[in-house]
């Protein structure tokens, strides 16, 4: 069966550190991944999707970048945090091909002071 | 383009009562369509799916969603509720794959139930 991690769970971080949310799919290949934050009060808001290694797709201009070093690994980064960044950062995978449902790991909360 | 709508930002029913959360889409092909929902502080866990066929899916934890084409719905069900499902819910309608397999998610229900 497909698991999907994600870590840290939480994090505290000063204004104008640098990030990094990883994760991580077993049990699948070739997976979409997907980068989403949920502020608070707020739905879903996709950053960034990818389709294949290397292959990365913004979809909201931002203070994040996001990578995909491995088939099964989708990292989202910052140099520098802003307070706007703190929020609820999911990862999702999906099969490759159309119109799958997406899975979601367990969520990193973060919060920038 | 595509949306999806939650009319309802907030619903609250007692514990035991029948639900239903609204859910309405505009999509101009047949459309893939998907119920998440998400506990305080956790991911999406899904609950449900239609990709065609019978109208009336059934999903885990005793939801159910009736797909009508005519006004464009997808809304969930369930006869009587408990308190543990307290939680965010989110309609979901999928794009095909050279959209990146996105999934365009309404703005989210929260259900509050009291005993």
């Amino acid at each position: 069966s497909q698991t999907i991690h994600q870590w840290p769970a939480t994090l505290v971080q000063p204004v104008g550190s640098p990030l990094s949310l990883e994760c991580t799919v077993e049990g699948t290949s070739n997976p979409n991944l997907y980068w989403y934050r949920q502020a608070a009060g707020r739905g879903l808001q996709l950053l960034f999707y990818s389709v294949g290694i290397g292959q990365i797709s913004s979809e909201v201009p931002q203070n994040l970048s996001a990578s995909r070093p491995q088939d099964r690994q989708f990292i989202l980064s910052s140099k520098k945090l802003l307070l706007s960044d703190s929020g609820f950062y999911l990862c999702a995978w999906s099969r490759g091909s159309s119109y799958n449902e997406q899975f979601f790991g367990p969520g990193t909360r973060l919060t920038v002071l | 383009a595509q949306s999806v709508t939650q009319p309802d930002i907030h619903i609250t029913v007692s514990e035991g009562a029948s639900l239903e959360l609204r859910c309405n889409y505009s999509y101009g092909a047949t459309p893939y369509l998907f119920w998440y929902v998400q506990s305080p502080g956790q991911g999406l866990q899904l609950l449900l799916k239609y990709f065609s066929g019978d109208t009336l899916v059934q999903g885990i934890k005793g939801f159910e969603a009736e797909f009508k084409r005519s006004q464009s719905s997808f809304n969930l069900r369930k006869p009587s509720v408990h308190w543990s499902d307290a939680a965010e819910y989110f309609c979901a309608v999928a794009l095909p794959m050279e959209y990146g397999n996105k999934l365009v998610f309404g703005a989210g229900t929260i259900l509050r139930v009291k005993s």
